[in-house]
């Protein structure tokens, strides 16, 4: 099974300020003949469901906000918030589709400073 | 509008079985793969199940595999999960989660607790 490992564990960032996410995979998850990172990241609020944010590691899921970016390739994956909102409190996650079994990361937790 | 509501979910003793619904609506049910997503409280996200449009290809997660048997029916633009001898450790939300790249649309999620 492909491992995701998230870092940090949690955070606390200033209103404004920026929040990085790093998201690991045991293996790439990169396909050379679509040329696509098979890695999705969520956004789960208190008592919601999961949100899909971004989808191909960097392909932004409609109504997203461009301060959300995602980016990176193969094995190594980030989530940026560039300006901390208060709507972007959350718990955050990657997951890999590229093989079954599908697997997400454990999660970070995004908090306010 | 796409909706997802799960139901079905409830409290089960160790060993019983249930099974859930995931009724669909606002888009083209049978032009999309579907899946059983389920969260521990308080834990993170674990897929276990995925149904292709047409049933011909599914998945199961090594920990429900020969237990849970996911399903279709196109006509009704739903899926189910059948859950037998459940475990302690299958207490969670079960989600049902549309594919499209990722998981694009999620249901509110049913709670499955299991205790004596």
């Amino acid at each position: 099974d492909i491992v995701m490992t998230q870092s940090p564990e949690s955070l606390a960032v200033s209103l404004g300020e920026r929040a990085t996410i790093n998201c690991k995979s045991s293996q790439n998850v990169f396909y050379s003949a679509d040329n696509k990172n098979y890695l999705a990241w969520y956004q789960q609020k208190s008592g919601q469901p999961p949100k899909l944010l971004f989808y191909w590691a960097s392909t932004r899921e409609s109504g997203v906000p461009d301060r959300i970016s995602g980016s990176g390739s193969g094995t190594d994956f980030t989530l940026t918030i560039s300006s901390l909102q208060a709507e972007d409190v959350a718990l955050y996650y990657c997951q890999q589709y590229y093989t079954t079994p599908w697997t997400f990361g454990q999660g970070t937790k995004v908090e306010i400073k | 509008e796409v909706l997802l509501v799960e139901s079905g979910g409830g409290l089960v003793q160790p060993g019983g079985s249930l099974r859930l619904s995931c009724a669909t609506s606002g888009f083209s049910f049978n032009g999309y793969s579907m899946n059983w997503v389920r969260q521990a409280p308080g834990k993170g996200l674990e897929w276990i199940s995925y149904i292709s449009i047409s049933a011909t290809t599914i998945y199961y997660a090594d920990s429900v595999e020969g237990r849970f048997t996911i399903s279709r029916d196109n006509a009704k633009n739903s899926i189910y999960l059948q859950m037998t001898n459940l475990r302690a450790d299958d207490t969670a939300v079960y989600y049902c989660a549309r594919a499209s790249p990722g998981f694009d649309c999620w249901g509110q999620g049913t709670l499955v607790t299991v205790s004596s």
